[in-house]
């Protein structure tokens, strides 16, 4: 089966432009969470989406927002890019049913540079 | 607030010898937690978990270790491995399993020498 998948791996930007990640879960799975790793702050949640809905948020501004189609792939869209917004933005996938922990599967993550 | 912390970014052990890994939670709601492993270039994978009704799980040679009085956990290699060489984080879910909101602590880098 194959795993979750990122594109683009690399992308470097400037300060004000915007960009647009995408993330397509393992087959079956409806549960896509973003994540943003940074050296700073470690792996910070971002938000969750389970059935084209936004189901959790962390605690990032406005300029990040995200959505989820109907066959369960997910984009996340930074606006108003800044300098801090560097970082290694990971997707996982789960089944997300509710009752038990459902195990996560990262992808390899898009490594995002803003100049 | 760091509701999941590893207060030491790194560890360096010999091959052959005992890792031990170690991470402290805030948040009594927690319960469960997991263990994932992260080379360089790629996502965390999964390694070990543990229930909060358990106080110890183990995977060949992977040990999870719970105490839930000093909100505290610890994962034991047994014997390390150069290939184990890698940054482990430890992370718990927010709002129960079901919800893909894991909060993670801020990882410790093992190296394994040969």
């Amino acid at each position: 089966k194959a795993g979750v998948t990122q594109t683009p791996r690399y992308l470097i930007k400037t300060r004000g432009q915007q960009v647009t990640l995408s993330c397509s879960p393992i087959s079956g799975h409806r549960s896509v969470s973003w994540y943003q790793q940074t050296p700073g702050q470690g792996l910070q949640f971002l938000f969750e989406y389970f059935s084209e809905t936004q189901r959790n948020k962390g605690n990032f501004p406005g300029r990040f927002s995200g959505r989820q189609f109907s066959n369960s792939r997910s984009e996340m869209n930074v606006s108003t890019l800044e300098l801090g917004d560097s970082a290694l933005y990971l997707c996982a996938s789960s089944m997300g049913l509710a009752g038990f922990y459902n195990e996560q599967f990262f992808g390899p993550g898009t490594r995002l540079t803003v100049l | 607030d760091q509701q999941v912390k590893q207060n030491s970014p790194s560890l360096s052990v010999q091959e052959g010898r005992i890792s031990i890994l170690n991470c402290d939670y805030t948040n009594s709601m927690f319960d469960y937690f997991l263990w994932y492993k992260k080379y360089p270039a790629e996502g965390p994978t999964f390694l070990i978990s543990i229930s909060s009704i358990k106080d110890k799980n183990e995977d060949g040679r992977f040990t999870v270790f719970l105490n839930k009085s000093a909100k505290h956990l610890s994962l034991h290699i047994v014997p390390s491995q150069p290939g184990d060489s890698a940054v482990y984080f430890c992370a718990a879910p927010l709002y129960g399993g079901s919800q893909g909101n894991l909060i993670f602590g801020k990882g410790t880098k093992l190296s394994v020498k040969p």
